[in-house]
């Protein structure tokens, strides 16, 4: 079973950009069968999946329509990690931020993003 | 962005049998949609139920069933146990993107 654990900070200030890392285990971040899906929570919105990438042949990704000007993730197949960055976060923003495998399957333990001043 | 709607709660007595639904705003949901169902607890992360329409996880109960029924996604649910009590999220697939229903609060009651 693939295991995966986040960091990263868990708090952000307004306008600035978060970072979340999931570090992986028990499979290759390259893995041309994996895909690393992104996905956050909160109250207001429920669950929200924002995108993933995938390796075949080259590295490939999706977002969702309203994250796509404001998101990536990036692949680490040196750390077997995958990074997801947001730019420009507002509060509305604040949530619960889960890395997940390709059928949803394993789950990071969740960060919980704190976006103030 | 597609827009995946799901039943907001539902009530099933124990024992019994219910129907989760999950439909697209674009239309009819198809095996293309390749639905995925997942469960979630309080204070838990959501853990898999259903991945491409009907596929189990080898940890997914037998009394868990997905499928196609009209033009919805379905979870069906027989002999509905008290654990069985949590929301329910379906996930569809859109050419790449996926996108979340906004849960069913299964009550076993």
């Amino acid at each position: 079973q693939v295991q995966l654990q986040q960091s990263g900070p868990g708090l952000v200030k307004p306008s600035q950009t978060l970072s979340l890392t999931c570090a992986i285990s028990g499979d290759s971040v390259s893995s041309s069968s994996a895909a690393w899906n992104w996905v956050r929570q909160s109250p207001s919105r429920g669950l929200e999946w924002l995108g993933r990438a995938y390796y075949r042949s080259r590295w490939q990704s999706d977002y969702a329509v309203s994250m796509k000007s404001r998101i990536t993730i990036i692949p680490d197949t040196s750390k077997n990690q995958i990074s997801l960055q947001l730019n420009s976060v507002t509060p509305e923003d604040t949530a619960v931020y889960y890395c997940a495998s390709r059928y949803h399957d394993s789950w990071g333990q969740g960060t919980l993003v704190t976006v103030s001043s | 962005q597609a827009v995946v709607t799901q039943e907001p709660s539902l009530t099933v007595s124990p024992g019994g049998t219910v129907t989760l639904t999950c439909g697209s705003s674009t239309g009819i949901v198809t095996s293309g949609h390749y639905a995925n169902w997942l469960q979630q607890k309080p204070g838990q992360v959501p853990r898999a139920l259903i991945f491409d329409t009907s596929n189990k996880h080898s940890w997914t109960p037998t009394r868990f069933l997905g499928s196609l029924l009209g033009d919805k996604a379905a979870l069906t649910l027989s002999g509905a146990q008290p654990e069985d009590e949590a929301d329910y999220y379906c996930l569809l697939f859109y050419s790449g993107v996926r996108v979340f229903g906004g849960g069913t609060k299964l009550t076993v009651l």
